[in-house]
């Protein structure tokens, strides 16, 4: 079955950087364009990001466009988010998201992970 | 770009219906089929219910529906049961970018 396991998450300082890590299984890593998708405490969904399928095509939430980069390992069956310069802002639960395709969920994110907490403290 | 407009709270009684609206714009809702919709119990991740305006995504019954009318997307939940109380985001396409609404806590009464 389908799984998205996130880790990376932690308490940072304001300021710092911090790596997210997603690992899939149980379905065909390179044809799926993966997002991430955080959740500040008692607040709604933000996306975040996406990568394409093959991590030609990277796009970013305006507000984190610059600070933060998407990559994703195609061998290891692997998405990351690399995340500089944090604000107390960034605080959240991030999730990774698979993105359905065409003929199947497309334009929505059809499977989630559990999330891993960020924290952004001064 | 602003989250699409969602009321951030909807009731209904068991059996009931309950229609929850989300407002973008040219550029998302109203530009693309692609409007999706999550539910979210507390302390769950997101799970999608309904895709590409219409369409159910896998385990969710005819009692849920989804619609769009120019810029405004809807989400109709039919005869209403505790466990439909949860919070509900629609979510677009933005040409590249996505966005979320706001989000509406739904209560079983």
């Amino acid at each position: 079955q389908v799984q998205l396991v996130e880790s990376g998450g932690g308490v940072v300082q304001t300021g710092g950087s911090l790596r997210l890590s997603c690992a899939a299984s149980g379905f065909t890593f390179s044809r799926y364009a993966l997002h991430w998708v955080r959740q500040a405490p008692g607040k709604g969904l933000e996306w975040v990001a996406i990568i394409s399928y093959d991590g030609g095509s990277k796009y970013f939430a305006a507000s984190v466009r610059g600070r933060f980069t998407i990559s994703r390992d195609n061998f290891k069956n692997k998405v990351f988010l690399q995340m500089n310069s944090l604000r107390a802002e960034d605080t959240a639960v991030y999730y990774c998201a698979r993105e359905g395709h065409y003929g199947a969920y497309a334009g929505a994110f059809d499977f989630w992970g559990l999330g891993t907490v960020v924290t952004v403290s001064s | 770009q602003s989250a699409l407009t969602q009321p951030p709270s909807a009731s209904g009684s068991p059996g009931q219906s309950v229609t929850i609206s989300c407002t973008g714009t040219s550029s998302d809702v109203g530009g693309y089929d692609y409007v999706s919709w999550y539910q979210q119990h507390p302390g769950k991740a997101p799970k999608l219910m309904i895709y590409e305006v219409t369409k159910r995504a896998s385990g969710f019954p005819d009692r849920f529906s989804g619609s769009k009318s120019g810029n405004t997307a809807s989400l109709t939940v039919s005869g209403l049961q505790a466990d439909d109380e949860a919070d509900y985001y629609c979510s677009s396409y933005a040409g590249s970018t996505w966005i979320f609404g706001g989000g509406t806590k739904l209560t079983v009464l």
